[in-house]
């Protein structure tokens, strides 16, 4: 069954040090896989995905994240963190084989300044 | 502006009143589906649409309904809610059915059922 697993509930990091916020998958085949964003009161806002090619794909707001097909992982990273960037993210994978989606339990990002 | 509406917003009512959550989105999206948010769970799917009159179940489907008559609109229907109902619903659509297209989100309707 394909699965998504963010193993961090939050994460807490310093204004202006780097971040990852940790996202594995399972599934069969070629993923699509995607970053999203909540902040509160809102629904989710687009981040960034990664369909094929460069393993490295760069989103919104300064994010990228790093696709590894050996470890199965998708990790968002920023090289300098704001305050701003903190909110609730979810990693998420289509299912090519059903056409739905599955998604990671989130991840509370805090940057403290 | 190109977005996904949903209503109300907030809900609150009571065990086996029936009731619809309304999904609209301006952007000519033939996938969209409706999805539920629990602490601990994240987003789970109940169902999805890749077009009109084509719908499917997602990972949590019973308690819920839906329907696609116009490529634009996907109601969500609770004909006989109950507690465990009880959650942050959110609305979605995307380009295409491929698959490689972001979906976007609708601001969530919060329902309580008492």
């Amino acid at each position: 069954a394909q699965s998504v697993a963010q193993p961090e509930d939050q994460v807490n990091v310093a204004e202006g040090n780097p971040l990852t916020v940790k996202c594995t998958y399972s599934v069969s085949g070629n993923p699509y896989l995607f970053w999203y964003v909540q902040y509160p009161n809102r629904g989710l806002q687009f981040l960034l995905k990664y369909i094929t090619g460069d393993n490295l794909v760069k989103g919104s707001y300064g994010f990228e994240a790093e696709f590894n097909k050996s470890q199965t992982s998708f990790h968002l990273k920023k090289p300098s963190a704001l305050v701003s960037d903190s909110a609730l993210y979810f990693c998420a994978v289509r299912d090519m084989g059903t056409y739905k989606y599955i998604f990671g339990t989130g991840t509370r990002l805090k940057v403290l300044a | 502006e190109a977005q996904v509406t949903q209503n109300p917003r907030y809900l609150i009512t009571v065990t086996g009143k029936k009731l619809t959550v309304t999904c609209s989105q301006n952007m000519n999206h033939e996938y969209m589906s409706w999805y539920r948010q629990d602490p601990g769970l994240g987003l789970r799917q109940i169902y999805y649409s890749m077009n009109v009159e084509v719908t499917d179940k997602g990972d949590v489907p019973e308690g819920y309904k839906v329907s696609r008559k116009e490529k634009r609109n996907f109601p969500l229907i609770l004909e006989s809610p109950s507690p465990n109902q009880t959650s942050l619903y959110f609305c979605a659509s995307s380009s295409g059915t491929g698959g490689n297209q972001p979906q976007h989100f609708g601001d969530g309707t919060r329902l309580s059922i008492l």
